[in-house]
Order: structure tokens, then C-alpha cells, then sequence
């Protein structure tokens, strides 16, 4: 079965440690995706990345960072600076271009203690 | 940059009833609209689409989105829901210009479906 992956679904950590949320695909998709939703603020960018070792900032890059060494895995990590890490985490990927859908994964749920 | 506005943060109804979801954008070039559903405990998922042609679209489970560019809406219909329809529903919009084919999400609108 051909899907996204996020691991694990839900995470707890104190405040002040890093943490590093797990998403991979087997769509054989370039493009790949991290979200952060709130609720009543929708879905909200954090990175993006198109291409192998490539990667841009979303809208709410910071205090978050990724990499993206292989094509089927872009791990999100959620920093201490992040000020307010407590969310819901999805990460989406799409074949690329303007005219493909994004598929996402089931999320993660990070509550920071 | 662009944004998108979904007018109503909760909606309950009973089943049968009619449903119109409103989304606005504000982004003055060519866009693909879409709408995903999140079911309770389920992925995220396309509910439908418009890139161009025919503004009114036809989605999965009897859903229907109509594109008026001028009033740079397009709002999701279903004529009679189920209470199977209770989700949380989600207009995004990715702007042609803009590069790495982002999408930009409204804050959505949880729907409650009685039985």
C-alpha cells in the first residue's frame, strides 16, 4: 500500500528538549510538506522541501528545522525555541507541479509538559 | 500573500438538511482551489478539486463546489448530508506564481451532523 507514515501519533515532551517527528513516503513523490494545526487556524505551513537536500522556510519556520537526505523521509524537529510546540503535526507530500492534490499522513500529536 | 477565510467555525445540523460551506480567498492571480475533509481519527483527504473548466465541480460522497472567480469564492455544497458527513472541512488554495506548489488553508469548519 502506497502512503505517508508519520511516527509516533502521539509524543509527549518537557519543555526545553528537542524532538523529532518521523514522516515517510513510499509515493515515490518529490515534494514533501510539514503542517502545523491549531484549531481554528487551519493548516499552517512550517518547511517545505521539492527536491532532495533542498528545503524552504513555510510561514512559521521558527523555532523548527528539517532535513531532507533521502527522497521518501523529511523529519521534522521541534526545538526549544519553538515557543508553542503543542500541536497537532501533519506532513503531506505531492508528485510536484501546480496541478497535483497533496496527501497527507495521519499526524502527530505533540503535547509539550 | 494570499489567504483564505471559511466564514463559519462550527456548523450543526440534522441529517437531510442542506449544507454550504463559504471560503473566500484573496489572491488577484490564477489559483487551483480544493477542499479537503478530516473524518474523526482519519487522515486528512481530498474531497475535490478545481484547476479550470466547468467552476462547478463534482467531488466524492455527493459534494459540490462552485468557483466564482469574480467573487473569488467557492463554497462547498452537499443538497441532503448524512451523519457520516460529520468532519471537520478544510478550503485551500495554491497560487499559480508561487513556487513549491504550498497550499494556503482556511481555518475551517467543524460540522456536526445529527441524527
Amino acid at each position: 500500500d502506497g502512503g505517508i507514515t508519520q511516527s509516533p501519533k502521539y509524543l509527549f515532551r518537557k519543555e526545553g528538549q528537542n524532538v523529532t517527528l518521523s514522516c515517510e513516503q513510499n509515493l515515490n513523490h518529490d515534494a514533501m510538506y510539514w503542517y502545523r494545526q491549531d484549531p481554528g487556524q487551519g493548516l499552517r505551513l512550517i518547511y517545505y522541501s521539492q527536491i532532495v537536500n533542498d528545503f524552504q522556510k513555510g510561514d512559521i519556520a521558527e523555532g523548527y528545522s528539517v532535513s531532507r537526505e533521502k527522497k521518501e523521509s523529511f523529519p521534522l524537529t521541534v526545538t526549544s525555541a519553538q515557543k508553542n510546540p503543542t500541536a497537532f503535526y501533519l506532513c503531506a507530500s505531492t508528485a510536484g507541479g501546480s496541478y497535483n492534490e497533496q496527501f497527507f499522513g495521519p499526524g502527530t500529536r505533540l503535547t509539550v509538559l | 500573500a494570499q489567504s483564505v477565510s471559511q466564514h463559519n467555525h462550527h456548523v450543526i445540523l440534522s441529517e437531510a438538511a442542506s449544507l454550504e460551506l463559504g471560503c473566500n480567498y484573496s489572491y488577484g492571480g490564477t489559483v487551483n482551489l480544493f477542499w479537503y475533509v478530516q473524518y474523526p481519527g482519519q487522515h486528512l483527504q481530498l474531497l475535490l478539486k478545481y484547476f479550470s473548466g466547468d467552476p462547478l465541480v463534482k467531488g466524492i460522497k455527493g459534494f459540490e463546489a462552485e468557483f466564482i472567480k469574480s467573487k473569488f469564492s467557492f463554497n462547498l455544497r452537499k443538497p441532503s448530508v448524512q451523519w457520516s458527513d460529520t468532519a471537520e472541512y478544510f478550503c485551500a488554495v495554491n497560487a499559480l506564481r508561487a513556487a513549491g506548489n504550498k497550499l494556503t488553508f482556511g481555518g475551517g469548519t467543524r460540522v456536526l451532523v445529527k441524527p
